[in-house]
């Protein structure tokens, strides 16, 4: 079952361009995440969104803008970005109640190389 | 501030034979959760097991076990009966109270490699 799917799977972009990711996730949940994860890097939390409103951002560059239109959909959008932008980005959602054992769901990740 | 560490960057195991994969943490929370995730190399993150910082017994899931030592501040993951199909990133990490919406602090990973 693929609770959260992610689009594209992989994407190459030069500096220059604007492009989006898509994260959207089939499980009645109310938070979404975005992440990112570099080589040899722990995950890095980089956006959360609960009831579609923004809950966290952590120090994120102005070239990454985050969209959630509602609860099933987030967006990461991309502009001129730079070469150490190249990772993975994953998204995950979560019921969004509060609580400890919350468990966050992931999608595939998106691979992103930014030439 | 909470940190996760993973100390083993890579462990191999014989299939059908059991593994540890270590995870220690740093926290002042008196309620906190701990989770296991396992990255195969397609990139998704996969949900295994939850350990609940005033659980009185080790969280377990199938071929999966969490040996929680809270004094020791160690949750490791024990697979029993390996197999090839486990060979993949394994991410330890822990959500804080904070309310609404879930934080997770990750630790660095442990590559497994399941041998025949």
């Amino acid at each position: 079952e693929t609770g959260v799917t992610q689009t594209p799977r992989h994407l190459v972009m030069g500096m220059t361009n604007k492009k989006s990711l898509k994260c959207e996730q089939h499980l009645g949940h109310n938070a979404m995440y975005w992440y990112k994860q570099s080589a040899k890097k722990p995950l890095e939390l980089m956006f959360v969104y609960s009831l579609e409103e923004r809950v966290e951002n952590n120090s994120v560059p102005s070239r990454f803008s985050p969209e959630c239109p509602n609860s099933s959909h987030l967006f990461l959008h991309l502009h001129t970005l730079q070469p150490e932008d190249s990772a993975l980005y994953l998204c995950a959602s979560s019921q969004g109640l509060a609580g400890v054992m919350e468990t966050q769901y992931f999608g595939p990740g998106t691979r992103l190389t930014v030439l | 501030a909470q940190k996760i560490t993973q100390t083993q960057p890579g462990m191999f195991v014989q299939e059908k034979e059991a593994v540890t994969l270590d995870c220690t943490y740093d926290t002042s929370d008196p309620s906190y959760g701990l989770f296991w995730y396992k990255q195969p190399s397609s990139g998704e993150m996969i949900f295994l097991i939850y350990q609940g910082s005033y659980d009185q017994q080790n969280a377990t899931e199938g071929r999966y076990s969490l040996n929680f030592q809270k004094a020791r501040k160690s949750a490791n993951l024990v697979i029993s009966a390996s197999q090839l199909g486990d060979s993949a990133m394994y991410f330890c990490a822990m959500r804080r109270y904070t309310g609404t919406a879930s934080k997770l602090t990750f630790g660095t990973g442990t590559r497994l490699q399941v041998t025949l």
